[in-house]
């Protein structure tokens, strides 16, 4: 079935040490555009990143994806994990006609130690 | 400021009884969602509406009925609570738009005891 998944439940980095966190999909619909959103602790998820366009960088608040389609990868980096990254991370993708539904992976929390 | 808005915060509610969770937005956008978030599940689609007096299943609507009486207002129903139901629950706003992202609110904690 059509699916988004991450394989990590959990990834501890040290501060400024590099993170990657892992995303592939699975999906046989047409698949409009890929998202990274961010949860901090007790507040709303909010997009992060977001990319269209197969093998373009993406980057946000030093943070930085590409799209794979031929791998279905879009997995999300940064070269220098911050304490305020600490967060649960969803990577999703919207797909239909017009982009009007996201299917979630289940989440990674992004655990920072200095 | 756009926003999206949900009341109550949190609610605790027992098993069989009735649930309305409320969602406002103030972004204009045409599409509302309701999400469920549990761990290991990620975020759930449950019912989610492209205009106003109509609702659409997500992925998961069993046990939930939705209502959008206006563009800006988007309600969730449980009409017998269970335990099953516990969750937090997100709702969402998203302007038409093939790449346009979904908004958040803040997110409503129900406990069904």
């Amino acid at each position: 079935g059509d699916s988004v998944t991450q394989t990590e439940g959990l990834v501890t980095v040290t501060e400024g040490l590099p993170v990657k966190l892992n995303c592939t999909y699975q999906t046989t619909y047409l698949t409009i555009a890929f998202f990274w959103y961010v949860q901090y602790l007790n507040e709303a998820p909010q997009v992060l990143l977001k990319s269209s366009t197969d093998n373009k960088r993406t980057e946000h608040q030093g943070f930085h994806a590409t799209l794979h389609k031929s791998s279905s990868s879009f997995h999300l980096q940064k070269s220098s994990a911050q304490l305020s990254d600490s967060a649960l991370y969803y990577c999703a993708l919207s797909y239909g006609s017009s982009g009007n539904k996201l299917i979630f992976g289940i989440g990674t929390l992004l655990s920072v130690k200095p | 400021e756009a926003a999206v808005t949900q009341s109550p915060r949190s609610k605790v509610a027992v098993t069989g009884g009735k649930v309305t969770l409320s969602c406002h937005q103030t972004n204009n956008h045409d599409y509302m969602y309701w999400y469920r978030q549990d761990t290991g599940h990620g975020l759930r689609l449950i019912h989610y509406s492209y205009v106003a007096d109509s609702t659409e299943k997500g992925d998961i609507p069993d046990g939930y009925k939705a209502s959008r009486p206006s563009q800006e207002n988007f309600s969730l129903i449980l009409e017998l609570a269970s335990l099953s139901q516990t969750a937090v629950y997100f709702c969402a706003s998203r302007r038409l738009g093939g790449r346009n992202e979904q908004y958040f609110g803040p997110g409503t904690r129900l406990t069904v005891l």
